[in-house]
């Protein structure tokens, strides 16, 4: 079945990179997807990187793709205090589902 | 251009009492969804429609009926709420079933 997995908390100073890790079960995944969700508000797509590519950059935001050990991660650069979020990966498995499947998210603190 | 809508944005139900949850979207899309997010447990798929006239199960559909109004509306409406059914519904639009799937800002369902 898929399953998809990601560290619950990262804390990291401003100004700082961060690093949220995914790692997920479905090897016929075609999409991957970073979603970030502000407190009380829904989930804002991202990025997100095709599966026959290994890295996306877009502008602070760049994304690894380790198709081998099925793992995903979402890089930010210089962290500010405004990307306090939950950071959700999610998968769209192969052809046939019309699903995606959500990390259990990872929430970001940023300390000043 | 709001593009996904949801209504209404907060509701207490007492146990057994009936609902509907509206979301609407203007982007023309093909494809809508309802999940559900509890603590700890990330998204669910409750429904999902892949084109006007469709529906299907998600993860987890029991206790939750849905409509495809028209290509810019899908409800889910709740026939006899359950204490279990508190949680936070996120309607979400796609262009197509296994694009990238636009939020809305979720209603916050509490059931007494």
């Amino acid at each position: 079945g898929e399953d998809v997995e990601q560290s619950l908390f990262l804390s990291v100073r401003e100004g700082d990179s961060s690093v949220i890790n995914c790692t997920y079960t479905d090897s016929s995944s075609t999409y991957l997807y970073w979603y970030k969700q502000e407190p009380g508000a829904g989930l804002q797509l991202l990025t997100y990187i095709f599966s026959n590519m290994d890295m996306k950059q877009d502008q602070r935001l760049t994304v690894l793709l380790n198709k081998k050990d099925k793992h995903l991660s979402l890089r930010i650069a210089d962290t500010q205090t405004g990307d306090s979020a939950i950071y959700f990966c999610a998968e769209n498995p192969g052809a046939g589902s019309y699903q995606l499947t959500f990390g259990k998210g990872t929430k970001l603190s940023v300390i000043p | 251009n709001a593009g996904v809508t949801q209504t209404p944005k907060f509701q207490v139900l007492k146990t057994g009492q009936s609902m509907t949850l509206q979301c609407a979207q203007d982007m023309n899309h093909n494809s809508m969804y309802w999940y559900r997010q509890d603590p700890g447990m990330g998204l669910r798929l409750i429904y999902y429609s892949a084109s006007e006239g469709t529906t299907d199960k998600g993860e987890v559909p029991n206790g939750y009926n849905v409509s495809r109004l028209n290509k810019r509306e899908f409800s889910l409406r709740l026939e006899s709420a359950a204490p279990s059914q508190t949680s936070v519904y996120f309607c979400a639009s796609s262009e197509s079933p296994r694009g990238e799937q636009y939020f809305g800002p979720g209603t916050r369902l509490t059931v007494t």
